[in-house]
């Protein structure tokens, strides 16, 4: 069963604009979470990170806010660049969800 | 500086044969995870180690898979009897620190293989 879900499998959005990437947990125990990008026939590189005790990290352009309540969190890039096109993976713990492919449109 | 390496980058082997993929960590990193991506979905954890211990291996599917690391640094993922479901990339990680504190892993390339 997945226990990290990334229910939008792409997402398109003009360069400059705002990207939301949204993932879902099913486990409250869950503590830390983390994002990943990925490049094709590359292995994934971490992006940011949130603890539980914070509901919200910020790192350049890119900010994870994290819902606890809801098991929820979201990945914001703003603004967006060409070269942000990649997959994004949302994880906690060790458990990745299936990736949301993200294009951003020049 | 190096980072994580994974050998060979591609197999491809007969179903039931044996197979070994070999991954490099970062020099100095003690956790090492191993996971398995198939086609459109996000990797899937095998097993960790904390030094030469497996630390967890609840994500390894049967007894068909088995990883060691014998000297705390270079880990080995063995597979006997191949099955054609096997066919992945096989993705290897380390960080800094293990479970607990949950450091940022590295991954390296992956080793994609294919059953046939």
């Amino acid at each position: 069963d997945q226990q990290v879900k990334q229910n939008s499998p792409s997402l398109s959005v003009q360069e400059g604009r705002i990207s939301i990437l949204n993932c879902d947990y099913t486990n409250s125990m869950f503590d830390y979470f983390l994002w990943y990008k990925k490049y094709p026939a590359e292995g994934p590189t971490f992006l940011i990170s949130i603890s539980s005790i914070k509901d919200k990290n910020e790192d350049g352009r890119f900010t994870v806010f994290l819902n606890k309540s809801a098991k929820h969190l979201s990945l914001h890039i703003v603004p967006s660049q060409p070269g942000d096109s990649a997959v994004y993976f949302c994880v906690a713990q060790f458990y990745f969800g299936t990736g949301t492919s993200l294009t951003v449109i020049p | 500086g190096a980072g994580v390496s994974q050998t060979p980058s591609n197999k491809v082997t007969e179903k039931g044969k044996y197979v070994e993929l070999r991954c490099d960590p970062i020099s100095g990193h003690t956790a090492l995870y191993w996971y398995r991506q198939s086609l459109g979905q996000g990797p899937e954890f095998l097993i960790y180690f904390q030094g030469t211990g497996a630390a967890d291996d609840s994500g390894l599917p049967n007894d068909r898979f088995f990883a060691v690391r014998p000297e705390g640094s270079v880990s080995t993922l063995k597979i006997q009897r191949t099955e054609r479901g096997d066919s992945a990339v096989y993705l290897c990680a380390s960080s800094l620190t293990g479970r607990g504190t949950w450091g940022e892993q590295y991954f390296g390339p992956g080793t994609r293989l294919t059953v046939t």
